[in-house]
């Protein structure tokens, strides 16, 4: 399996509070996604990364940040959380464009 | 308009039985993913193809470009593939656009 670790796995914080998700890699791979899930969505992009300290946004991208500073990791930060942003949030990596993503095991994350 | 439809949207079989879940896209696309999410949650990539069929195990992954549409094959179904297996058409230019996906039950 890749190695990719998302930390915390759950976490349950009030409105307003700033939260940070982190995404671990140790496959060295070029691109790094944030994606959540809600029932009756599917997975929706938040953001990506092509490489160090390159990003941009994707589909549901309002009230999240994204930096990478280093390759193997991917922050998401929710500046002021929102219980609209109550969810599950994955990670996923791929070494190139057209090839497999693989992805974490998600972070449950519950905005009260 | 969605651009990614599956169907059916559930889907439940008795042990044993082929089943085919359906994708269809109205995107031009350079691949398109299946993957697998567990109960657990965890997701899994099961194919990426670009034209033809693909085969691992009991799956089986087919694509017809010019249709826009691609179908998932389980012969054999057991209780272990329960899942909810999801389509993603890529367009090569950033990340994959989902479907919503097949809850699959597969009954001993």
């Amino acid at each position: 399996d890749a190695g990719i670790t998302q930390s915390p796995r759950h976490k349950v914080t009030e409105t307003g509070t700033p939260v940070t998700l982190r995404c671990h890699q140790t496959e060295n791979h070029r691109y790094m996604y944030w994606y959540r899930q809600d029932p009756g969505h599917g997975l929706r992009l938040i953001h990506y990364s092509y490489g160090v300290k390159d990003t941009d946004k994707g589909e549901v991208s309002d009230g999240y940040s994204v930096s990478r500073s280093k390759t193997e990791d991917f922050l998401l930060t929710l500046e002021s959380a929102t219980s609209s942003q109550t969810s599950v949030y994955f990670c996923a990596i791929s070494d190139a464009v057209n090839q497999p993503q693989h992805f974490g095991d998600g972070t449950r994350l519950s905005i009260l | 308009k969605n651009e990614v439809e599956q169907s059916p949207q559930n889907l439940t079989a008795q042990e044993g039985e082929f089943i085919t879940i359906n994708c269809s896209y109205s995107v031009g696309i350079s691949a398109l993913h299946w993957l697998q999410q567990h109960p657990g949650g965890g997701i899994v990539s099961l194919f990426m193809l670009s034209s033809g069929k693909k085969k691992h195990g009991r799956l089986i992954a087919t694509i017809n470009i010019q249709e826009k549409h691609s179908s998932l094959h389980i012969t054999a179904s057991h209780p272990r593939d329960s899942a909810v297996y999801i389509c993603a058409p890529d367009t090569g230019r950033r990340a994959l656009t989902f479907g919503s996906g097949t809850r699959l039950q597969v009954q001993p």
